[in-house]
């Protein structure tokens, strides 16, 4: 059973570009989190999503940034118009129900803006 | 907003010592969870603690709930090199969204050999 497939590991964007990170869920999962792990800081949490529902959208910047978890496929984390201070390793958990479940992590993927 | 104090941040120890980490809040957690993260990786989980005073072993990691639920311990016994990492805490909130996890900056732990 495979763990948390995040995609791709490193990428690299230069200012205005647009940011796609991918994340796969554990089989069986249906709940997704993101988490932004910036420099010398804790984990932080994005939003938290249910298939094609956003549950929770509370922890993530109102402007450039959007999350999605289609019906097939994997959930998005997309950033518009990158800046610098988005550079930090994003961190997508999933978890088979939602309250008071253990989320399971991926390995994440570390964005840096040039 | 409910916050963790991870103390201390860094720690480098040599092989065999024991060590404790804590974890601190002004706030009450349904539960605490621990993980490692590794460089380059995602937080693993180690053990997750729900009632107050509640202590949990995972071979030489003794885990510690306090009785107030507001605070964490873990203590390692005869560290080894491989006990590397980052240890993170992490409380799940009361009520309605307790999913959203808070963590703690870490415990940046180094085993020397």
């Amino acid at each position: 059973n495979a763990g948390v497939m995040q995609n791709p590991r490193h990428l690299v964007r230069r200012r205005g570009q647009e940011a796609r990170l991918r994340c796969s869920p554990m089989k069986g999962h249906s709940h997704v989190y993101w988490y932004r792990q910036l420099p010398e800081e804790g984990l932080k949490f994005m939003v938290y999503l249910q298939k094609e529902n956003i549950i929770d959208e509370s922890g993530m910047p109102k402007e450039r940034f959007s999350a999605e978890f289609p019906k097939e496929g994997p959930s998005i984390l997309r950033i518009q118009q990158v800046v610098r201070g988005d550079s930090a390793a994003y961190f997508c958990a999933s978890s088979p129900e939602g309250l008071g479940v253990e989320q399971f992590f991926g390995p994440g993927t570390r964005l840096t803006v040039l | 907003t409910q916050l963790l104090e991870q103390s201390p941040q860094f720690l480098s120890i040599q092989e065999g010592e024991n060590l404790t980490v804590y974890c601190n809040s002004s706030s009450v957690f349904s539960s605490l969870q621990w993980y490692r993260q590794e460089p380059g990786e995602g937080p693993v989980l180690l053990v997750t603690v729900v009632t107050g005073g509640e202590v949990k072993k995972l071979k030489r990691l003794t885990f510690q709930f306090g009785d107030a639920r507001k605070d964490s311990s873990l203590h390692i016994t005869a560290a080894q090199p491989g006990d590397t990492g980052l240890y993170l805490c992490a409380g799940e909130a009361s009520g309605g969204s307790n999913y959203k996890l808070t963590f703690g900056k870490g415990t940046l732990l180094t085993v020397n050999p």
